[in-house]
């Protein structure tokens, strides 16, 4: 198993501005994406995070707004740019291997938007 | 229609019930299902994962695969006010599929002591 960190746990930001939140992995990973949990909703998938590469993002969620880097094996971070209140979530990074083990999640960013 | 349902619940047992948790899915393609675990304010943690179909336990939990109906579950027996939290249930295709988990919605247990 992997044992994942992330910083900040929680912050309250103002809207327009931007938050980069970190990912740690304590050992080299594969795969390392990134989550969104809204109140009373499941996980959603925002993006693949990939070494030394652009990452791959899901439908509805762009570059411009969720930028991703991952610069080696261990760790990763996603900026939530020019934030509104809709951006009012849980973040959670997650990693994995590429073949069929599970995936293990960090403790979660809270972030609100005022 | 979402690609997995579950009922969000919340789900109220004494302690001691046998819970029963349950998703359905819709694609045909998931060959390895998942159940995490989430308490308030943590992130999921995996509890059980199952290859393909079939039954597979660890203590007090039992994980149910039936591809046939595209249904899965997950048994809690002898339950503890300490299995109180959301059970999230997650699937993904074959092996080259990049790891991408599909979420069910969650199921919010309490277990009353």
């Amino acid at each position: 198993s992997a044992v994942i960190s992330q910083k900040p746990s929680r912050d309250i930001c103002q809207r327009g501005t931007s938050l980069t939140i970190q990912c740690q992995v304590d050992s080299q990973v594969t795969m390392m994406f990134w989550y969104r949990q809204q109140p009373g909703q499941s996980l959603t998938l925002i993006a693949t995070a990939n070494q030394g590469s652009e990452a791959t993002y899901e439908s509805g969620f762009v570059i411009d707004k969720f930028p991703i880097s991952r610069p080696n094996l261990t760790f990763s971070t996603l900026t939530v740019s020019n934030m509104s209140p809709e951006d009012s979530s849980i973040y959670l990074c997650s990693g994995g291997g590429a073949g069929p083990t599970a995936q293990y999640f960090g403790p979660g960013t809270r972030l609100l938007v005022l | 229609q979402k690609e997995v349902e579950q009922d969000p619940g919340p789900l109220s047992v004494p302690e001691g019930a046998i819970v029963s948790l349950n998703c359905t899915y819709s694609n045909s393609a998931f060959q390895y299902f998942m159940w995490y675990r989430q308490y308030s304010r943590k992130g999921p943690e995996l509890l059980m994962y199952t290859y393909s179909s079939g039954n597979k336990e660890d203590g007090r939990f039992t994980a149910q695969v039936d591809k046939s109906s595209k249904y899965i579950s997950l048994f809690i027996r002898d339950s503890q006010p300490s299995d109180s939290a959301t059970y999230l249930c997650a699937m993904k295709s074959g092996r080259n599929q990049g790891g991408k988990l599909i979420f069910g919605q969650g199921t919010e247990l309490s277990v009353k002591p």
